[in-house]
């Protein structure tokens, strides 16, 4: 089984809807992280997790919110979709007692028509 | 200037050769830097990563660190088609930024048979 995974893999969605991204993992990390993937302009920090009570904002986290359910679950939502968030999306995990080395789930391609 | 630069490719590689990725940062506070790889559509995965000045070598892949020329390679030697792939170099603060991982925007290699 994987160690991080994320529902769905795939989405296809409107304008003004609202969808969420589900991250679930089991390797034990306490810190957790969103990510958008664009042609040219690779990887982007969202929004990151510390621990279930700590969230804090990424770089691009306009349009964007999380929640963190538990310290194996991390969720992103759109609130309002729109179509320059259509990208791939990756949680990734990582273990403040183990330097911190980020392991990548497996992502999910959402276009925003 | 960019935090992390590479070079975006494609490099071209004969099976069996060596294949030199570069990758340099611009803030000397750098303290750990990773070497990702990234198929086509897929996640990144973790390759390897380097903390000191000087090689870190694991089965065919070599990582080399210059922090006084803000300067790290990946070598990856007997090239073989199925390294074929975008390899993103990542850099981190460490200390109490080790969450932060700033990404290059990637290097396309191609391995041809």
């Amino acid at each position: 089984d994987a160690d991080v995974t994320q529902t769905p893999r795939n989405r296809i969605t409107k304008t003004g809807k609202r969808i969420m991204l589900e991250c679930s993992q089991t390797k034990g990390h306490d810190r957790m992280y969103w990510y958008r993937q664009d042609p040219g302009l690779g990887l982007r920090l969202i929004y990151y997790s510390f621990d279930v009570k700590d969230i804090n904002k990424g770089e691009i986290s306009d349009g964007y919110s999380v929640s963190r359910q538990a310290q194996a679950k991390f969720s992103l939502s759109l609130e309002s979709a729109i179509p320059n968030q259509t990208a791939l999306y990756f949680c990734a995990t990582s273990d403040s007692r183990a330097a911190d080395t980020q392991y990548f789930g497996p992502g999910t391609r959402l276009t925003v028509l | 200037q960019k935090e992390v630069e590479q070079n975006s490719g494609p490099l071209s590689v004969p099976e069996g050769a060596i294949a030199s990725l570069n990758c340099t940062y611009s803030d000397r506070g750098s303290q750990s830097f990773f070497w990702y790889r990234q198929y086509s559509g897929k996640s990144p995965e973790l390759i390897m990563f380097i903390y000191s000045n000087g090689d870190k070598e694991d089965g065919r892949f070599t990582a080399q660190l210059n922090k006084a020329s803000q300067y790290v390679s990946l070598l990856i030697r007997d090239s073989q088609p199925s390294d074929s792939a975008t390899y993103l170099c990542a850099v981190n603060k460490g200390g109490g930024s080790n969450y932060k991982l700033t990404f290059g925007k990637g290097t396309l290699l191609t391995v041809n048979p």
